[in-house]
């Protein structure tokens, strides 16, 4: 088991519907990351948190993607109207405040 | 802008034959480097890491890595590989000292023959 929880494991969504992921850290670090993952590539920072604020976003956020961290614990993600190009693994990191971080088993999302 | 290249997406290798990854990185100062391993549908696990103290950097299940600023290198071997070797790996640098954030590269996927 690692240090993060994800959930769910996979989700089958049909386009234009919304999706919602949780990120769980084991422990309470402060810095929380959410990175996206397609198939054949690595992972794409998205954006990250430190306790409850979200200090930095990508572009590849689009308007489309809200992520909160409301008490500086769990994170989630959600993805409005989805489309076919979200399909990918979506993972959750925390820092532990040394330069490793620790990753969760990720949220494979497959938009039909 | 910091980056990562990793050539070659798919390497091959009979069980018990040396395994080299190739990682180069573009950096202006000496950054801070990862290997990581992804088995399928799983999360990344920290195989090793480069934080500018040893330029050879020793980490789990028998892999190293050696950081040769030189070159701006840091490829990942392993004398003997093993069928539970194969997997998908990533090189990684961090291009901000302020937060942890990750720039990855596409990854190298490992086959082991028998």
């Amino acid at each position: 088991d690692t240090g993060v929880s994800q959930d769910p494991r996979h989700k089958i969504t049909k386009r234009g519907q919304n999706v919602t992921f949780r990120c769980d850290p084991i422990s309470e670090h402060n810095r929380l990351y959410w990175y996206r993952q397609t198939l054949g590539q690595g992972p794409e920072f998205l954006t990250y948190f430190q306790n409850e604020a979200q200090l930095e976003k990508s572009r590849l956020l689009s308007d489309r993607f809200s992520a909160e961290r409301p008490k500086g614990s769990f994170s989630t993600l959600e993805i409005q109207r989805t489309e076919q190009g979200d399909s990918a693994m979506y993972l959750c990191a925390t820092d532990e405040g040394a330069e490793d971080n620790t990753f969760g088993s990720g949220t494979r999302l497959t938009v039909v | 802008a910091q980056s990562v290249t990793q050539l070659g997406s798919h390497v091959s290798v009979s069980e018990g034959a040396l395994v080299l990854l190739r990682c180069n990185y573009s950096s202006s100062v000496p950054p801070y480097l990862f290997w990581y391993v992804q088995y399928p549908n799983q999360g990344l696990q920290l195989l090793l890491k480069y934080t500018s103290a040893a330029t050879l950097v020793k980490g789990i299940n028998g892999f190293e890595a050696e950081f040769k600023k030189s070159e701006t290198s840091f490829h990942l071997t392993k004398p003997s590989a093993h069928m539970s070797d194969a997997a998908e790996y990533f090189c990684a640098v961090i291009p901000d000292s302020g937060t942890y954030k990750y720039i990855f590269g596409t990854g190298t996927r490992l086959k082991v023959l028998a």
